[in-house]
This record gives structure tokens, C-alpha cells and sequence, in this order.
């Protein structure tokens, strides 16, 4: 029940772009994706709705496909600070289960 | 606003022993989050409280785990006895209305260390 990323990691160079994706095998209801730093604790980068409704920050895109109970998360220019590490967070019902995360690494 | 507030921030024990974390969400937050993070993994959700009910507790180790969250505000999680393997970091989370609609903010964390 826990949803599989892909990449596991990636290295890229600052102002390149990045997708991370996000698989279920339930149906879902809604995804959130946070990132974490090391030693630190995740935090909040978007959710996305059942419907199409999405809360987030203005910098960050994502998608859901609710058909094929996928998601995806698009860094566009990235800069140093994203780096970390990407879990999405699905629910299914009243169950929430984080995934197996993307490590994203930015070199200058 | 002020944070997630947990503590302590490490703690040490043997196996076999006992151990209690404690939670402070967001003031006027209605659900609240305990999650265990082994290194290397995602954040595994142990059990949500809607205010002071139990929403998903499907996977809290039953026999040794148990976490209340009584008069809806503050929550603490106890491990009896422990193992080995509940060597991780127990993060807290708190948000502002029922269900999983809503952002997450998480504490800083309990990095728990099982000798």
C-alpha cells in the first residue's frame, strides 16, 4: 500500500528541471508531496484533490492523474535549496501512507 | 504561530525498557499524527487522533505501543517494552481540520536509540 517514487535519486545541476513520480496501486483521494532535509523534519509543498482543487506553494507544479492513481511533482530551475529528500503522501480512505521518497541532489 | 512542539529530542534506552514522547500540536489544530521514520525510509503512520478520537491506528504495534491524545490538544506515545528495531525517529504532526485535506506541520522529531 505504499506508493513507489521513481527516480530513488537524481543529481542534477542548478537551473536544470527534475520529475519525480509517484505511484499507487489504490485509488486515491488526495496526494501531498513534502520534502525533507537531512536531520530535518518534512515539510508541506503542495496537495493535490480528488476534482482537481490544489493547495500549495505558487513556485511548486504538480499533477494527479486519479484515473491511473498517479502524481507527479516538476522542479523547473532548480536552485541549491531544493535539495533533499521528495516523499509524496497518499490517501486511500482514511488511511494515509508516505512513499518510498527521491533523494534530489542540486550541484552549482 | 508557534510550531509542533515535542520532546525530548533524543533519548537513549535499553532494550526491554520503557519510553514516552510527548506532543504539543499547533493550537487549534483538530488532528494530530504519529509517525515512526527509520532511517533511510518514508515516515510510516503509527496513528491519527481526530481531536481526542482515533481515526487509523491499523499500524501501531498493538502489543507494545499505545498513544492518547486526551482532552484533543496534547498526545504522548509510549513503546513497552522495546526493541531493537524501534530504533527510529517518532515524528509528530499536526493539522488544522479533520482529515487529510490539509497540510501537515511536523515536529522536530524524537531520535529514539535502542541499545
Amino acid at each position: 500500500q505504499q506508493p513507489v517514487q521513481s527516480p530513488q535519486a537524481v543529481i542534477l545541476r542548478e537551473g536544470e528541471d527534475a520529475v519525480i513520480n509517484c505511484s499507487s496501486s489504490k485509488a486515491l483521494y488526495s496526494v501531498h508531496w513534502y520534502r525533507q532535509k537531512h536531520g530535518e523534519a518534512p515539510v508541506f509543498l503542495m496537495i493535490l484533490l480528488k476534482g482537481g482543487e490544489q493547495k500549495g506553494h505558487e513556485k511548486i507544479s504538480a499533477s494527479f492523474n486519479e484515473k491511473k492513481q498517479q502524481s507527479s511533482l516538476y522542479l523547473t530551475a532548480s536552485q541549491l535549496s531544493y535539495s533533499g529528500t521528495y516523499f509524496c503522501g497518499t490517501e486511500t480512505g482514511n488511511q494515509f501512507y508516505f512513499g518510498t521518497g527521491t533523494s534530489l541532489t542540486v550541484i552549482p | 504561530e508557534a510550531g509542533v512542539a515535542q520532546s525530548p529530542r533524543y533519548k537513549i534506552i535499553e532494550k526491554r525498557q520503557s519510553v514516552a514522547f510527548w506532543c504539543n500540536p499547533i493550537s487549534g489544530h483538530a488532528t494530530l499524527y504519529w509517525y515512526q521514520q527509520i532511517l533511510g525510509q518514508g515516515p510510516k503512520l503509527l496513528i491519527q487522533f481526530q481531536n481526542n478520537g482515533v481515526v487509523d491506528d491499523s499500524q501501531l504495534p498493538k502489543d507494545r505501543f499505545s498513544a492518547e491524545r486526551l482532552k484533543g490538544v496534547d498526545s504522548t506515545l509510549k513503546i513497552q517494552p522495546a526493541k531493537l528495531e524501534d530504533s527510529a525517529v517518532y515524528l509528530c504532526a499536526s493539522s488544522l481540520e479533520p482529515g487529510v485535506h490539509e497540510p501537515q506541520h511536523f515536529g522536530d522529531g524524537t531520535r529514539l536509540s535502542i541499545l
